[in-house]
């Protein structure tokens, strides 16, 4: 059984920074696409980035690039957020998903972890 | 503002069949990308519905089915039972944006 576990969530002043974790098990890590999905507090689910099965690509939403990193340690299948000058706008739950393909435009998302909480506040 | 629009809402009676649309542009749906289309169930992680040329996961009943034209997509669901109540949200690639963009989810409320 796929099996994805966040972690890292938190509160966290504006311009500050936190590091998110998703540790997969499961299914062989390397041939999947990894994402991170984000849902601000009572609204809809946002995009945020995706790293190809092989590590070789990556993509970010406008609203994170060069403010987030995604990457991944293929020897303990985990995903990893790195979150740098935060924003009020960048409160809410971050999920992990595993990329239904290795590596396509025509990627979907399953299954998702249970997601953890980032509050972006003063 | 996402750039795949649906209804806020959409209601029905048990048993009865309620559409969902999700309208895009010549940059995500209406370029070829496949849709994909998500239940969130309140206060759980969403969950992957149909995915692809109208695939469905395992275990997800055939009251779900999807279709596409020009650019926009809609879900119907058939036989509305009272666990559809949920959230549902398509997905695709958007090759203006080089990123994959969520419609604006739509709220099934089964009366």
């Amino acid at each position: 059984e796929v099996q994805l576990l966040e972690s890292g969530g938190g509160l966290v002043q504006p311009g500050g920074s936190l590091r998110l974790s998703c540790a997969a098990s499961g299914f062989t890590f390397s041939s999947y696409a990894m994402s991170w999905v984000r849902q601000a507090p009572g609204q809809g689910l946002e995009w945020v980035s995706i790293m190809s099965g092989s590590g070789g690509s990556t993509d970010y939403a406008d609203s994170v690039k060069g403010r987030f990193t995604i990457s991944r340690d293929y020897s303990n299948n985990t995903l990893y957020l790195q979150m740098n000058s935060l924003r009020a706008e960048d409160t809410g739950v971050y999920y992990c998903a595993k990329g239904c393909y290795s590596s396509s435009r025509n990627n979907c998302f399953d299954p998702w972890g249970q997601g953890t909480l980032v509050t972006v506040s003063s | 503002q996402s750039v795949l629009t649906q209804p806020p809402s959409v209601s029905g009676a048990p048993g009865q069949r309620v559409t969902i649309s999700c309208t895009g542009s010549s940059s995500n749906i209406g370029a070829g990308y496949y849709v994909h289309w998500y239940q969130q169930l309140p206060g759980t992680a969403p969950k992957l519905l149909i995915y692809g040329n109208s695939n469905r996961p395992s275990g997800v009943p055939d009251r779900f089915s999807d279709s596409k034209s020009g650019t926009s997509a809609s879900l119907a669901i058939t036989g509305l039972q009272a666990e559809d109540e949920a959230d549902y949200y398509c997905q695709s690639y958007d090759s203006s944006l080089s990123g994959y963009v969520f419609g604006t989810g739509t709220k099934v409320t089964v009366l």
